[in-house]
């Protein structure tokens, strides 16, 4: 199962641009690349997903790399309600079980 | 108008119980899963079903057993309850094996 290495923590300050980075240096051509967010006590929630271009929807805009071995999740204004831990996962690829792979994750604070 | 539920929402028991917790899913969804979430906060996949099959089955001990009556319902039996099961179990479901999953808002499970 490819991995994605993630920055343990970020800051922010409150309606400014978050760019969140994930390496994930040994993606197999069919990995798509799938961000998931936690806030406090709840369960985790789809936030984007690309598989070679660059994604946007109305929570966020996914950046690939050309040579898609590192993402940026971007937020463009973040707000105290974006404060939750942002997982950076690789899926799909050969094995198609559908199986998402929870890192650490960036536990990402927002002040106010 | 709760697409993913689990009952219940907080479960307090002692060693050797047997238990269950129910997850229900309204979406129409093909495929089910549960998640551990320990106290360290790593989110681990322990099964998935598609269809009322069972897909994956991690390396999880044969006292907890998955039971999918039907589509929309995957629940998880745990036998003889040990402390180190203490725990958030969320449960989540997609389209199908490849889809982005929705999860419910947890159980958490403490075995005294």
């Amino acid at each position: 199962d490819a991995k994605t290495t993630q920055p343990n923590s970020m800051e922010s300050n409150e309606e400014e641009p978050v760019h969140l980075p994930c390496n994930h240096s040994t993606i197999s051509g069919t990995d798509y690349i799938h961000w998931y967010r936690q806030l406090p006590s709840q369960g985790p929630e789809y936030v984007i997903h690309g598989l070679t271009s660059n994604v946007n929807n109305r929570m966020a805009s996914l950046a690939i790399a050309e040579d898609r071995k590192s993402s940026t999740l971007i937020l463009h204004r973040a707000t105290l309600r974006d404060a939750a831990v942002y997982y950076c996962i690789l899926s799909g690829g050969s094995s198609n079980t559908g199986k998402l792979i929870f890192g650490q994750g960036t536990t990402l604070q927002v002040k106010p | 108008d709760t697409a993913v539920s689990q009952t219940p929402k907080y479960l307090v028991t002692q060693m050797g119980n047997d238990k269950s917790i129910k997850c229900e899913q309204n979406l129409g969804h093909d495929t089910m899963y549960w998640y551990k979430q320990d106290s360290k906060k790593f989110l681990k996949i322990m099964f998935s079903y598609n269809n009322k099959e069972l897909i994956i089955n991690e390396t999880v001990p044969n006292r907890f057993s998955p039971k999918s009556p039907d589509k929309a319902h995957l629940n998880l039996h745990i036998n003889s309850l040990e402390l180190g099961d203490s725990a958030v179990y969320f449960c989540a479901s997609s389209p199908g094996l490849t889809d982005t999953q929705y999860f419910g808002p947890g159980t958490r499970l403490t075995v005294l």
